[in-house]
């Protein structure tokens, strides 16, 4: 059974820091694309960012918001990603979820399918 | 960035119905479309990708068609369990936006 569990949220003060992590089991998880996605309470769906496996390269990619705040990493020996966030600002409450980016095979290109599976999300809250 | 737009933001039906979301895409994105679900408390589940191919596990009654910059999940026949929020998010290219959502409630 693929599992995605959360943890390293909570409450911090606007232009602290904290990092989150993922821990993985039930899949490959060297061979996985993984992703953080974001939810403001009540609100909708952000996406944050993407790590390729190191097989593909290992990059990483951020939404607009973050980037140049937030670090995505991995440590494929422990089965876990990582979310470092600094510069924390207000906005930037939400409850955070780690996801696998899925892919699919069609004409002779892998194409990506979606976020497959979800953590249970861990809540940051940014607030003097 | 392309921008997604659902239409309704909401939408009250009984079991049984058969109910039409709609998600329009600000530029071409082919058939790299996804739709989720939400229900309250939860992680969003993955139903559709590619447009229309049903995610392993997702019921029949789930259906998914579009291409280019207008897309449609459709719900054959309403169940309790399908009350929620859905979401449509595009995978052209990074970032990997989503839709604002549709609140699917009970009339």
């Amino acid at each position: 059974e693929v599992k995605l569990v959360e943890s390293g949220g909570g409450l911090v003060k606007p232009g602290g820091s904290l990092r989150l992590s993922c821990t993985a089991s039930g899949f490959s998880f060297s061979r996985a694309w993984m992703t953080w996605v974001r939810q403001t309470p009540g609100q909708g769906l952000e996406w944050v960012g993407r790590i390729k496996s190191k097989a593909d390269s290992g990059t990483t990619d951020y939404a607009a918001p973050v980037k140049g705040r937030f670090t995505i990493s991995r440590d494929d020996s422990r089965n876990r990603l990582y979310l470092q966030m600094s510069s924390l600002k207000t906005e930037d409450t939400a409850v955070y979820y780690c996801t696998t980016l899925g892919d699919y095979y069609d004409s002779a290109h892998y194409h990506l399918r979606g976020f497959d599976y979800w953590g249970r999300g861990t809540l940051v809250t940014v607030s003097s | 960035d392309i921008q997604l737009t659902q239409s309704p933001s909401f939408l009250s039906a009984s079991v049984g119905d058969r109910v039409t979301i709609t998600c329009r895409a600000s530029q071409d994105i082919s058939s790299y479309l996804a739709w989720y679900h939400q229900k309250p408390g939860k992680a969003p589940k993955l139903l559709i990708y590619a447009a229309s191919t049903l995610q392993s596990g997702v019921p029949s009654r789930f259906s998914g068609s579009g291409s280019g910059t207008e897309f449609t999940l459709t719900i054959s026949s309403l169940q309790a369990e399908d009350f929620a929020t859905y979401y449509c998010q595009h995978l052209k290219s990074y970032p990997l936006t989503f839709g604002q959502g549709t609140r699917l409630e009970i009339k």
